[in-house]
């Protein structure tokens, strides 16, 4: 079993356009993040979510909306697209919100054409 | 904000050979961490450390924590193909300034059999 999944792995779609990518955690972790890389490789912290509840909110544009149903549970909603989006979306999990152990799933790599 | 300089970008070494990699930055971190990153894959922890001059061994990999607290090395003895990948130093901020994550630019590791 993976222990942070995420969904779709790969997504092509036209600017303007809204898409979601969902991610899963099967560890029993608290605190769940969402991570930003660039096509220099460069990790950047978008969102942070300890038991639901939002804990970090790196100033990122509005359009992107993160949920969390449940504490396995973070999804991303990002609206009107923009080509400046294209990038690999990392969703990561830890044990709390104090430790920087954190695991991550296999990206999820958005094309915005 | 805070940033963390690491060098170097690359590394072309051949099979067996030792590599050497560190990070460094103008603020003091809590925690160091070192990940690597193979292509397709999200990022995986290989070493934690959390006190002040702490060196720590994972295998054929090594670490320290600075005694500054600003800076950290990796060492990698005896490298091997699988070896290959990027690898991420990471710094975690105090509670006061929420325990983020920062990432180093990372450094690309690439070995020739």
């Amino acid at each position: 079993d993976t222990a942070v999944s995420q969904t779709p792995k790969y997504l092509v779609t036209q600017m303007g356009n809204d898409k979601s990518i969902k991610c899963e955690q099967n560890l029993g972790h608290d605190t769940m993040y969402w991570y930003k890389q660039d096509s220099k490789k460069f990790l950047k912290i978008m969102f942070s979510y300890n038991n639901k509840e939002l804990i970090i909110n790196e100033t990122v544009p509005n359009r992107f909306s993160p949920k969390s149903p449940d504490k396995a549970h973070l999804n991303l909603h990002i609206n009107s697209l923009e080509l400046g989006d294209s990038a690999v979306y990392f969703c990561a999990s830890s044990q709390s919100a104090g430790t920087g152990e954190l695991f991550f799933g296999e990206g999820s790599r958005l094309t915005v054409l | 904000g805070q940033q963390l300089n690491q060098s170097p970008q690359s590394m072309f070494i051949q099979e067996g050979e030792d590599v050497s990699m560190n990070c460094t930055s103008s603020s003091i971190f809590n925690t160091w961490l070192w990940y690597k990153q193979e292509p397709g894959e999200g990022p995986v922890l290989l070493i934690a450390l959390y006190k002040a001059g702490e060196l720590t061994s994972n295998g054929r990999l090594t670490a320290q924590f600075g005694i500054t607290r600003k800076d950290s090395f990796l060492n990698i003895s005896a490298s091997i193909p699988s070896d290959v990948g990027i690898y991420f130093c990471a710094g975690q901020l105090g509670w006061n300034q929420g325990g983020k994550l920062i990432f180093g630019q990372g450094t690309e590791l690439s070995v020739k059999p």
